[in-house]
């Protein structure tokens, strides 16, 4: 069975500090496939990142960034320079096969001005 | 307007109640997915569709029936409605691929049982 752990309920920081959020997985498979979800208080969910398995280059969008570590089975984001619009509930995913996602359990950020 | 809509927003119902969640995807994606958000747990798979026609369960389908008549339509019904459904309900949907398609969720309804 696949499993997602984020292991940090909440974080604060402060704005244009660097963050760093943590997730760990389990999967028997090979080939599978990472995300990282933003939900803000309005309640939609809003992809921030994507990383592909058998990619060993970490995944970058902008201020964010990955740390895949493929043996270790550790998927963290790192958002640099942080903006008060980073403040949201962050969701690590996994998918492999069938489209499902598979969700960890969320992490609550607030940037502080 | 372009996008996946869940309706309604928000929704009170009394124990023992059918209740019908609505979800429309203007896209035309292959796969459809209801998922439950509660606190600590992250949001849950609760049924999923591969196409019309085809479902199947998720992690916690448990007192919930859907149907895929149509591509765009994936309604998830609540039989008798307990207050352990209490919850905020995600629909989504994908396009058939390799597997980092993005998925895109609607704006969610947040359902009260009392």
């Amino acid at each position: 069975a696949q499993t997602v752990t984020q292991s940090q309920p909440e974080m604060s920081v402060q704005e244009a500090e660097t963050v760093t959020l943590s997730c760990t997985y389990d999967t028997s498979e090979n080939n599978y496939y990472l995300f990282w979800y933003k939900q803000p208080p309005s309640r939609q969910m809003i992809l921030v990142i994507r990383q592909e398995a058998y990619k060993q280059q970490n995944a970058t969008e902008n201020r964010f960034s990955v740390n895949f570590q493929k043996a270790a089975k550790s998927f963290s984001l790192k958002i640099s320079d942080s903006q008060l619009g980073d403040t949201a509930m962050y969701f690590c995913a996994l998918r492999q096969g069938a489209q499902k996602l598979v969700f960890g359990q969320g992490t609550r950020l607030t940037i502080n001005p | 307007d372009a996008g996946i809509t869940q309706s309604p927003r928000y929704k009170i119902t009394e124990t023992g109640r059918q209740v019908t969640l609505m979800c429309h995807q203007t896209w035309s994606h292959s796969y459809m997915f209801w998922y439950r958000q509660d606190l600590g747990h992250g949001l849950r798979l609760i049924y999923y569709s591969a196409a019309a026609d085809i479902t199947d369960k998720g992690e916690v389908p448990d007192g919930y029936v859907v149907s895929r008549s149509k591509t765009e339509n994936f309604p998830l019904t609540l039989e008798s409605a307990t207050r352990s459904q209490t919850s905020v309900y995600f629909c989504a949907s994908s396009e058939r691929g390799r597997g980092n398609t993005e998925a895109f969720f609607g704006q969610g309804t947040r359902l009260t049982v009392v």
